[in-house]
């Protein structure tokens, strides 16, 4: 089974910082890759692909490590509206099938006043 | 308004009747998608289509079936519900995997 591992958290981090957080699959075949963020009761929208030079968009920048086997995203200068579920997701692409696109549990996020 | 719509938005049904989700896009996307969330296990594809016509099972396929006569639909019908099937179900359609928009959801209830 392919997996895609993430810290559940939550992670409470105060509002301002810079928070990380990482995300770990187990199939080193796997071509593409994404974060979604989930709001409480809300469905995921996509928040950013992630490339294998790494992207940013605004506060926010996702990195690939292929060798390692992981993918990042990093959030600075937090705001409280950043509070949600980020969840991440990997395709492997099999044969075109979306059986191989697989998201993660989703790491909590707080960020406090 | 363009987008993903699913309905109900609320269901509670008795175990053993059969309930339809409805899913409609107006993108004209390919790939059109059926995810259960629960506690624990996140999102799980139950199944999915590439096309009009062409369905295929996903992770939990027991318990559901589907269709595709239109690109724009995609129904989700449980032929006997039971307790285990309660749970958010979402929507999802793209024009490649990855980059996949969902639908607000249908929270269901099994009784």
């Amino acid at each position: 089974r392919k997996e895609v591992e993430q810290d559940p958290g939550p992670f409470n981090v105060p509002e301002g910082a810079t928070v990380a957080f990482n995300c770990t699959y187990s199939n080193s075949a796997s071509q593409s890759f994404f974060w979604y963020r989930q709001d409480c009761r809300k469905e995921p929208k996509l928040l950013m692909s992630v490339y294998s030079s790494g992207n940013e968009d605004g506060r926010f920048t996702a990195q690939l490590n292929r060798a390692s086997q992981y993918i990042s995203l990093l959030i600075r200068d937090s705001k409280l509206s950043d509070s949600a579920t980020y969840l991440c997701v990997v395709n492997w692409e099999s044969g075109g099938g979306a059986d191989g696109l697989t998201f993660g549990k989703g790491t909590h996020l707080i960020i406090q006043p | 308004d363009a987008g993903i719509t699913q309905s109900p938005r609320y269901k509670i049904t008795e175990t053993g009747r059969q309930v339809t989700l409805m899913c409609h896009q107006t993108w004209s996307h390919s790939y059109m998608f059926w995810y259960r969330q629960d506690l624990g296990h996140g999102l799980r594809l139950i199944y999915y289509s590439a096309a009009a016509d062409i369905t295929d099972k996903g992770e939990v396929p027991d318990g559901y079936v589907v269709s595709r006569s239109k690109t724009e639909n995609f129904p989700l019908t449980l032929e006997s519900a039971t307790r285990s099937q309660t749970s958010v179900y979402f929507c999802a359609s793209s024009i490649f995997l990855g980059a996949i928009a969902f639908g607000s959801g249908t929270r269901l209830t099994v009784v």
